[in-house]
């Protein structure tokens, strides 16, 4: 079975600054998507970036960009620049490709707090 | 990005009764659905898998005749909590798959918080 692994249940950033939030699964397929949410206090789930496994290039949107490392099946998030409003919850997630509608598989999520 | 809505947003009840808690895709047809559950300060956990027209997959673990699910349209799925106990009290929240080819996209609802006395 699929596994997510967030090792960071807490980060703190001061705004302005970077922050890389860390995930790692393990995986026997080789075709899969990864997915980072993001959950604000609201508790709406946010889609913040997405990334396609046969994809080398690491996926980017606006602030946010991903460190996708597939040997070592590592899939970390950059928020660049952060923002008041970047202070969620965040959770990594893996999907395999099935061509059909399949589950995700979360890990456990790192909170992070940003500062003045 | 697709629009889901959830109602009711939150409820209150009493130990014994039942809960429907509806989940609607607002601007395109949903085949598949799935069911979360979220305890405070933990991920979301699936239940189950819920596909129009046929009978919901549920994960292991997650008792079918507790949590019914009925999926009667390609715009609502419906989750209902039988005989609710206070250990049911959670924040529930659906999503909904883009059809093929995008069906790795999943858009969530707001979620319903339950809250069994």
């Amino acid at each position: 079975a699929q596994t997510v692994t967030q090792s960071q249940p807490e980060m703190s950033v001061q705004e302005a600054e970077t922050v890389t939030l860390s995930c790692t699964y393990d995986t026997s397929e080789s075709d899969y998507y990864l997915f980072w949410y993001k959950q604000p206090p609201s508790r709406q789930m946010i889609l913040v970036i997405r990334q396609e496994a046969y994809k080398q290039q690491n996926a980017t949107e606006n602030r946010f960009s991903v460190n996708f490392q597939k040997a070592a099946k590592s899939f970390s998030l950059k928020i660049s620049d952060s923002q008041l409003g970047d202070a969620a919850m965040y959770f990594c997630a893996y999907h395999k490709n099935t061509g059909t509608a399949s589950k995700l598989t979360f890990g456990t999520g790192t909170r992070l707090q940003v500062t003045l | 990005g697709a629009v889901v809505s959830q109602h009711p947003s939150w409820v209150i009840c009493k130990s014994g009764t039942s809960v429907k808690i509806e989940c609607r895709s607002l601007d395109f047809q949903a085949t598949t659905m799935f069911w979360y559950r979220q305890f405070p300060k933990q991920s979301l956990m699936l239940m189950a898998t819920s596909n129009e027209g046929s009978k919901a997959t549920y994960e292991q673990g997650v008792e079918k005749d507790k949590f019914l699910i009925n999926h009667a349209s390609l715009t609502l799925s419906t989750l209902t909590v039988t005989s609710a106990h206070p250990e049911d009290s959670s924040f529930y929240i659906c999503s909904v798959v883009w059809s093929v080819p995008r069906a790795h996209e999943q858009f969530f609802g707001p979620g319903t918080r339950l809250t069994v006395l």
